[in-house]
């Protein structure tokens, strides 16, 4: 695809069930980040991916939160145990490398009731 | 430690004139680079410029133009004669070259009235 494509585009879960929220990023792009954005506030970083790996999860906030990119390509948040707090927008981006602007996609909007 | 401030949270003109979104930040690094990202309703981010902390020349493109000032550490950005479509949310952001995550302000809500 063109941009960066995130799966669902809404999600309901009631709390304490597990979800999964998936990013397909640009063609190519070896950069990968996961975002979270609560109503009235700012992106706040969780996690970036340098092709497999990790390079920087400082933003996770617990250890509920846990990523993966198998692959190098699409990447996959995995929230376990949902909290009524964890309701926001999860917001993906990628890139090409270090020194490239990032492109986001539209976000995965996550109501935990 | 590195933040942004956006103390507009939000700002409402009537279409044609221009205004001005604020944006300080704080870094202890001397290499960065500063970003203004726009959240239309539909709620993707979309990137407008970047700008790195060696290069203070003001930047225009079209109606939108940017001040950046490392004395006062600000990064204000600048729509003239605005438009409707102007409306959004719009986030200014900073990356220090020690890492690779973005930090972003709280955002300024435009609106933009006919």
């Amino acid at each position: 695809g063109a941009g960066v494509s995130q799966t669902p585009s809404n999600k309901v879960t009631e709390k304490g069930k597990y979800v999964e929220l998936r990013c397909d990023p640009i063609s190519g792009h070896t950069a990968l980040y996961w975002y979270r954005q609560s109503l009235g506030q700012g992106p706040e970083f969780l996690i970036y991916f340098q092709g497999t790996g990790a390079a920087d999860d400082s933003g996770l906030p617990n250890d509920r939160f846990f990523a993966v990119r198998p692959e190098g390509s699409v990447s996959t948040l995995k929230i376990q145990r949902t909290e009524r707090g964890d309701s926001a927008v999860y917001l993906c981006a990628s890139k090409w490398d270090l020194n490239t602007e990032a492109f986001f996609g539209q976000g995965t909007r996550l109501t935990v009731v | 430690a590195q933040k942004v401030t956006q103390a507009q949270t939000e700002i409402s003109v009537v279409e044609k004139e221009d205004v001005t979104l604020d944006c300080v930040y704080e870094t202890r690094d001397t290499t960065y680079y500063l970003f203004w990202y726009k959240q239309p309703p539909s709620g993707e981010l979309v990137f407008l410029i970047r700008r790195n902390s060696f290069d203070e020349q003001n930047e225009i493109s079209g109606r939108y133009s940017w001040n950046f000032q490392k004395s006062t550490s600000s990064f204000n950005f600048t729509i003239t004669a605005s438009q409707v479509v102007d409306s959004a949310v719009y986030f200014c952001a900073l990356r220090e070259n020690r890492d690779d995550k973005i930090i972003f302000g709280k955002g300024t809500r435009l609106h933009i009235l006919p």
